[in-house]
C-alpha cells in the first residue's frame, strides 16, 4: 500500500520559489494531486495529474513526478502562498485515497 | 456554481451513531463520484470513503470499514455518511468532495469541496 512522505514545513523569502516533495514508496504510475489549505478553510485543488493546473489557479503554481518523488514548485512566492500543502494519489493495488501528511508553506 | 453543504455534525457519545449529509448543486450530482475526507483537530487530511455516480462501489479506509457506510439519493442530489459504533478517534471535521473523474472511471481527486461539518464523539 502506498505511504506518501512530506516534509513538515518549508520556508521561502517572498518572490523566491518553494519546492514540495511528496515521496512515495510506490507511485505505481499513478498520478499525484496537489491541494493548498489555509487556515480555517477547506482544501483547493491546486494541481492534479502531475503537472496540469486547475482553472483558476495561477501559472506560478507547477508540479511534476519523477520515478519516486513528487514536486509541487510555486515560483516568486507571495506572502497569501503561506498555507498548508497536501500531496494526494489513489492507490489501485488497495482501493483507496491516500494523502501525504501535508507540508506548512512559511513566507518569511 | 457547484456548492457542497455538510450537515449532521454534532457531539455525540463514544459507541453511540451520527449520520451526515451532504446537499449538491450546480452540476449534474447523478454523473460524478463523491467522497467523505476528514480532518481531526490540528491534523492533516484523511479519505474516509468513496462512493461511485451509481452508488453500486464503494470504497473505505480501513479504520471505518463495518462500522460506516457511505450512500447516495441522486433523486435528492445528496450524499450520506452513516456512522456507527463512533470512537474518540473519529472526532474530526467532515468533508463532502467531489471527484471529476468520469462515470466510467476509478475514483482520482477532488476538484470541489464543502466546508465541512464537526464531529465530536465525547466519551
Amino acid at each position: 500500500s502506498s505511504v506518501l512522505t512530506q516534509p513538515p514545513s518549508v520556508s521561502v523569502a517572498p518572490g523566491e520559489a518553494a519546492r514540495i516533495t511528496c515521496r512515495g514508496d510506490n507511485f505505481g504510475g499513478e498520478r499525484v494531486h496537489w491541494y493548498r489549505q489555509k487556515p480555517g478553510q477547506a482544501p483547493v485543488l491546486v494541481i492534479h495529474s502531475d503537472s496540469d493546473r486547475p482553472s483558476g489557479i495561477p501559472e506560478r503554481f507547477s508540479g511534476s513526478n519523477s520515478g519516486n518523488t513528487a514536486t509541487l514548485t510555486i515560483s516568486r512566492v507571495e506572502a497569501g502562498d503561506e498555507a498548508d500543502y497536501f500531496c494526494q494519489v489513489w492507490d489501485r493495488n488497495d482501493d483507496r485515497v491516500v494523502f501525504g501528511g501535508g507540508t506548512a508553506l512559511t513566507v518569511l | 456554481q457547484v456548492q457542497l453543504v455538510e450537515s449532521g455534525g454534532g457531539v455525540v457519545q463514544s459507541g453511540r451513531s451520527l449520520r451526515l449529509s451532504c446537499a449538491a448543486s450546480g452540476f449534474s450530482f447523478s454523473r460524478y463520484g463523491m467522497h467523505w475526507v476528514r480532518q481531526a483537530p490540528g491534523k492533516g487530511l484523511e479519505w474516509v470513503a468513496g462512493i461511485s455516480y451509481d452508488g453500486y462501489r464503494s470504497y473505505y479506509t480501513d479504520s471505518v470499514r463495518g462500522r460506516f457506510v457511505i450512500s447516495r439519493d441522486n433523486s435528492k442530489n445528496t450524499l450520506y455518511l452513516q456512522m456507527t459504533s463512533l470512537r474518540g478517534e473519529d472526532t474530526a471535521l467532515y468533508y463532502c468532495a467531489k471527484d471529476p473523474s468520469s462515470a466510467s472511471s476509478r475514483p482520482d481527486r477532488f476538484d470541489y469541496w464543502g466546508q465541512g461539518t464537526l464531529a465530536t464523539v465525547s466519551s
